[in-house]
């Protein structure tokens, strides 16, 4: 079936790095432009970058610009997002989404989530 | 902070009917369709509406969704229990060339 599996998440300390993967199964993973989103505890979801299907246009948030990479390898059909310079702001619940069935800005396969908690 | 600004909080007692507004600007909502997500606690959120107005398979036509010039609005029509949930919209943002989504909405059935 469509899925998206995050991994890589866990307690990094400020001013730390972190590589996050997004595992894709169940369509054709090179066809479909692919997005990380994030959700700080209780607050609301936050947009954070999204890669063309061939991975050839990128963009991300402000509050990410240059410390965050995003990259995608089609062949093992895996995301990712590289994170550095993490500051406590970057503590959240980091998903990975994709619109398959109705346009590419309307996600309708979502990862379950991988926690990222920037702690000293 | 996000761009796209709803209501923090909606509540009614079941089988009313709720509706949840979403104001953006011109390099957004004016521009772009609108989606809607729903979000239980702990879970992924689930896209409820996209284009606007359109139903993805599954989900119970009780929801509804419109937009007109620079806001749109999801409605829930006959409110059950199982709707108690947060509310997102969510929209592609030319001026940012990135996806934008509202400050969300948690709906309380009473």
């Amino acid at each position: 079936q469509v899925q998206l599996v995050e991994s890589g998440g866990g307690v990094v300390p400020p001013g730390g790095s972190l590589t996050l993967s997004c595992a894709a199964s169940g369509f054709s993973f090179s066809s479909f432009a692919i997005h990380w989103v994030r959700q700080a505890p209780g607050k609301g979801l936050e947009w954070m970058s999204f890669i063309s299907s061939v991975g050839s246009n990128k963009n991300y948030a402000d509050s990410v610009r240059g410390r965050f990479t995003i990259s995608r390898d089609n062949s093992k059909n895996t995301l990712y997002l590289q994170m550095k310079g993490l500051t406590t702001e970057d503590t959240a619940v980091y998903f990975c989404a994709t619109g398959l069935r109705h346009g590419g800005h309307a996600f309708d396969v979502w990862g379950q989530g991988t926690l990222v908690s920037v702690s000293s | 902070q996000s761009v796209l600004t709803q209501p923090p909080s909606a509540s009614k007692t079941p089988g009313q009917r709720v509706t949840i507004s979403c104001s953006g600007s011109s390099s957004n909502i004016g521009t772009y369709t609108v989606s809607w997500y729903q979000q239980f606690p702990g879970t992924a959120p689930k896209l409820l509406i996209y284009s606007n107005n359109q139903r993805p398979s599954g989900v119970p036509d009780r929801f509804s969704g419109s937009k007109s010039g620079t806001s749109a609005s999801l409605a829930i029509s006959g409110l059950q229990s199982e709707d108690e949930a947060d509310y997102y919209c969510a929209t592609w943002d030319g001026s940012l060339n990135g996806s934008v989504f509202g400050t969300g909405t948690k709906v309380t059935v009473l």
